[in-house]
């Protein structure tokens, strides 16, 4: 089993719908989970933490279940400008190294 | 943006040669992890710095090697490259002791010929 697994899609969303994405993870050690956005030959930008709680960023929303080992990221409202690859991320354990998927690929069709 | 930057934006080095990577860290920031990526795939963590020294390391041979400076830029050296070291070279920094964010500047694309 992979470390952090993603779909990686594509997923071709209109203009206007609502998408989500899973991510699953291995290590039940994990502390800190993350959601990045990169866009086709740029570095990856942070997007959001993942808080046990779920947390909410204007039309983005990410959710932690900690039983399954899996966290989610919900996109409402979707723009053109969010067409992107969206990374999950992972810290291994108790250490400042992240593990990170291999990425959903997000194209929002006008 | 981040603050974080890296040299050179592009990179063509022949089969065997060896080359250096350049990062300086986001000011503020004591750490920095080197990461490679190649074409559709995640970020692969090859190793990361603190305090001038190694504290981590992914599954990479020795001939990727680094080094982080007093004033906690980094440098990524590879040695003998191959054909399949070619790959975009990310650099982030981050805190070590704060939250395992990490910031990540633009890349250093590397093509192996």
């Amino acid at each position: 089993r992979k470390e952090v697994e993603q779909d990686p899609g594509p997923f071709n969303v209109p203009e206007g719908a609502t998408v989500a994405f899973n991510c699953t993870y291995s290590n039940s050690a994990s502390q800190s989970f993350f959601w990045y956005r990169q866009d086709c030959r740029k570095e990856p930008k942070l997007l959001m933490s993942v808080y046990s709680s779920g947390n909410e960023d204007g039309r983005f929303t990410a959710q932690l279940n900690r039983a399954s080992q899996y966290i989610s990221l919900l996109i409402r409202d979707s723009k053109l400008s969010d067409s992107a690859t969206y990374l999950c991320v992972v810290n291994w354990g108790s250490n400042y190294q992240l593990i990170w998927g291999a990425g959903t690929k997000l194209i929002i069709k006008p | 943006e981040t603050g974080v930057t890296q040299s050179p934006t592009h990179l063509i080095k022949t089969r065997g040669q060896q080359v250096t990577l350049r990062c300086s860290s986001q000011s503020g920031h004591n750490t920095v992890s080197w990461y490679q990526q190649a074409l559709g795939q995640g970020p692969q963590f090859i190793f990361q710095y603190y305090r001038e020294e190694e504290n981590g390391r992914g599954n990479f041979p020795p001939r990727f090697s680094g080094l982080q400076f007093p004033n906690y830029s980094s440098e990524l050296n590879v040695n003998a490259l191959e054909l399949d070291d070619s790959a975009l070279y990310l650099c982030a920094s981050s805190v070590t002791g704060g939250s395992y964010e990490q910031y990540f500047g633009p890349g250093t694309r590397l093509t192996v010929t």
